[in-house]
């Protein structure tokens, strides 16, 4: 069983277009994030839900909005996709009473052209 | 200036090398520290954390963590191929809640 699960792992799109990208726990952890790592293999964080609420919420374009139906599901939305959107984003999800407990998912490479 | 300092390599080693990976901080808030590994097209995996300074070991890997230099290490002891992978230190502020900042990672290669 995949503890945290990503759909898709590869999204290859038109600059302007709108992408969704779901992620999924079975792990029963309270929060969920969504990291980016771009193509030197930094990664960032970009959002945090604790159990459905908005915890963290870095310096992004606004054209990013996280949803987070229920404490198990993290969904990320991008309007009008840009060719500097192309990365590797990943969701990740951790236990509250040990925060290091990070769990990853596997990624969705998202290439915008 | 970056929070966290981290040499991105390419390290390449023979196998049944002992391998020693370093991170730099800037942040003495920074209270948690972790060392991940990821294999190329995957997340990154926990390999393991540490609280204090002091040292960690786990088989062949050892964190070794000094707060008063704000420099963390790994040592991998009898490398082997299947080591092969990019090694990231991550680290936890207690005031920034669960945000993981990371360094940028260094790619090794185990030879065989």
């Amino acid at each position: 069983d995949t503890a945290v699960s990503q759909t898709p792992k590869y999204l290859v799109t038109q600059m302007g277009n709108d992408k969704s990208i779901k992620c999924e726990q079975n792990l029963g952890h309270d929060t969920m994030y969504w990291y980016k790592q771009d193509s030197k293999k930094f990664l960032k964080i970009m959002f945090s839900y604790n159990n459905k609420e908005l915890i963290i919420n870095e310096t992004v374009p606004n054209r990013f909005s996280p949803k987070s139906p229920d404490k198990a599901h993290l969904n990320l939305h991008i309007n009008s996709l840009e060719l500097g959107d192309s990365a590797v984003y990943f969701c990740a999800s951790s236990p509250r009473a040990r925060v290091y407990g990070y769990t990853f998912g596997s990624g969705t490479r998202l290439t915008v052209v | 200036q970056k929070e966290v300092e981290q040499d991105p390599g390419p390290l390449s080693v023979p196998e049944g090398a002992i391998v020693s990976l370093n991170c730099t901080y800037s942040n003495s808030a920074f209270q948690y520290f972790m060392w991940y590994r990821q294999y190329s097209r995957k997340g990154p995996e926990l390999l393991m954390y540490t609280y204090s300074s002091g040292n960690k070991e786990d088989g062949r890997f050892t964190a070794q963590v000094d707060k008063s230099s704000k420099y963390i290490s790994l040592f991998i002891r009898d490398s082997q191929p299947s080591d092969s992978a990019t090694y990231l230190c991550a680290m936890i502020k207690e005031t920034s809640g669960s945000r993981l900042t990371f360094g940028e990672g260094t790619q090794l290669t185990v030879n065989p």
